[in-house]
């Protein structure tokens, strides 16, 4: 699966967008871009998914580039219960539940 | 509602004793789950991949005779810590896949610590 990029940790003020990053040069043209967060001492939870197209739901928003080499979620009014880190994971589509998690970005969410 | 339930949520046992975590699926079935430890300040890293009414897939340097995977229905995986060491103190989370919904859920996870 191709490895993904993300910066260690972004800050964002309570109420605003939060646009997270992700890099993904290596993408393969059967691979999704998932978007997991993990919450102090809980387990990963499912935001938000998507192949070529844009996707939002209930969550968040997902941009993906038209080279698909890189994607953006946006979490569009970050409360203080968005603060976790985020993992950007790259899978394709006949091994996803094996996922493979890199380092994630550290969303701090301030009043 | 939690989807994918996770047993004990945390757990203190003394060196060398084993333990036992439950992860069940809830309201679907899970031919196929998944294992990860979690180390402080550390990523998720997969263990094992855990297939119903077979044995279990590990990772290159996990080693499955201390890890004992057991799938024995498909809504049940079992992950037994065998003569735990302080060094197998960890945060262990499990994850399932609902095949029809095509989605994958995590359980909450298991906090060891070994003493």
């Amino acid at each position: 699966d191709a490895k993904t990029t993300q910066p260690t940790s972004m800050d964002c003020a309570e109420g605003r967008a939060a646009n997270l990053p992700c890099n993904h040069s290596t993408i393969s043209g059967n691979e999704y871009v998932y978007w997991y967060r993990q919450i102090h001492s809980q387990g990963p939870q499912y935001i938000i998914h998507g192949l070529k197209n844009n996707e939002t739901n209930e969550m968040a928003s997902l941009i993906i580039t038209e080279d698909r080499k890189s994607s953006t979620l946006i979490l569009p009014h970050a409360t203080l219960r968005d603060t976790a880190v985020y993992y950007c994971i790259v899978v394709s589509g006949t091994s996803y539940g094996k996922l493979t998690f890199g380092q994630g970005t550290i969303l701090t969410v301030h009043p | 509602g939690a989807v994918v339930s996770q047993h004990p949520s945390w757990v203190i046992c003394k060196s060398g004793t084993s333990v036992k975590i439950e992860c069940r699926s809830l309201d679907f079935q899970a031919t196929t789950m998944f294992w990860y430890r979690q180390f402080p300040k550390q990523s998720l890293m997969l263990m094992a991949t855990s297939n119903e009414g077979s044995k279990a897939t590990y990772e290159q340097g996990v080693e499955k005779d201390k890890f004992l995977i057991n799938h024995a229905s498909l809504t049940l995986s079992t992950l037994t810590v065998t003569s735990a060491h302080p060094e197998d103190s960890s945060f262990y989370i499990c994850s399932a896949m609902d095949s029809q919904a095509g989605k994958l859920f995590f359980g909450s996870g298991t906090q060891l610590s070994v003493l």
